[in-house]
């Protein structure tokens, strides 16, 4: 059974870096997608973007330039960086899985991370 | 890219169904036949529910129900149970390789 652990830096002043990881355990990512997706405090869902084990990547227009995705397949682990971070990136953010092309929909979720952004 | 639209919340007693509506243009949920539903309690990541429009993921309930009607899809729950009480999101390919995701919709049971 494919679980997905992420971690991350929680608290971040305005103009910082977020920087997001997220581990897949119990079975190889090859050929999924990870996805990072946001959940806003009034509850709503953003897709931010999502990074495939070989490195293709697709994203989310509103915030392409401020994304960076990787990933690390010898580990298992893909990650998320957004730079010049504000107030409104407060949010739930999730890594999701889903199973590749054509298959638009996330089987798989992490924890989830919280991320303030406060001076 | 403008968000999913779905009712902010819709309520039905145990034993009755419900329907959620989510509505989006012909640059998404009218062209492609990739909706997906979500249901999320409080507390916990949001768990597939609905795939490509009306299918359902192994060990989730035959009472969830997807369909599809030009630019707007829905999600029809019957049989409501207390467990139903929860959020539930759509979510749609948009082209392009994005996504685009809905308000989301809190059901209550009464």
């Amino acid at each position: 059974q494919v679980q997905l652990q992420q971690w991350g830096a929680g608290l971040l002043k305005p103009s910082e870096t977020l920087s997001l990881t997220c581990a897949v355990y119990g079975g190889s990512f090859s050929g999924y997608y990870c996805s990072w997706i946001r959940q806003f405090p009034g509850k709503g869902l953003e897709w931010i973007g999502e990074i495939n084990h070989i490195g293709s990547t697709n994203y989310n227009p509103s915030l392409k330039s401020r994304l960076t995705m990787s990933e690390d397949t010898s580990k298992n682990q893909f990650s998320l960086k957004l730079n010049s971070v504000t107030a409104a990136d407060t949010a739930l953010y999730y890594c999701a899985g889903r199973r590749g092309e054509g298959k638009y929909y996330f089987d798989y979720w992490g924890q989830g991370s919280l991320v303030t952004v406060s001076s | 890219q403008s968000a999913l639209t779905q009712p902010a919340s819709v309520s039905g007693s145990p034993g009755q169904s419900i329907t959620i509506s989510c509505t989006g243009t012909s640059s998404d949920v009218g062209t492609y036949n990739l909706v997906s539903w979500y249901q999320q309690h409080p507390g916990k990541a949001p768990k597939l529910i609905i795939y490509e429009v009306d299918k359902r993921p192994s060990g989730v309930s035959n009472l969830f129900s997807g369909a599809k009607s030009g630019n707007t899809a829905s999600l029809t729950i019957s049989g409501l149970q207390a467990d139903d009480e929860a959020d539930y999101y759509c979510c749609s390919y948009a082209g392009s390789s994005t996504l685009v995701f809905g308000g989301g919709t809190k059901l209550t049971v009464l």
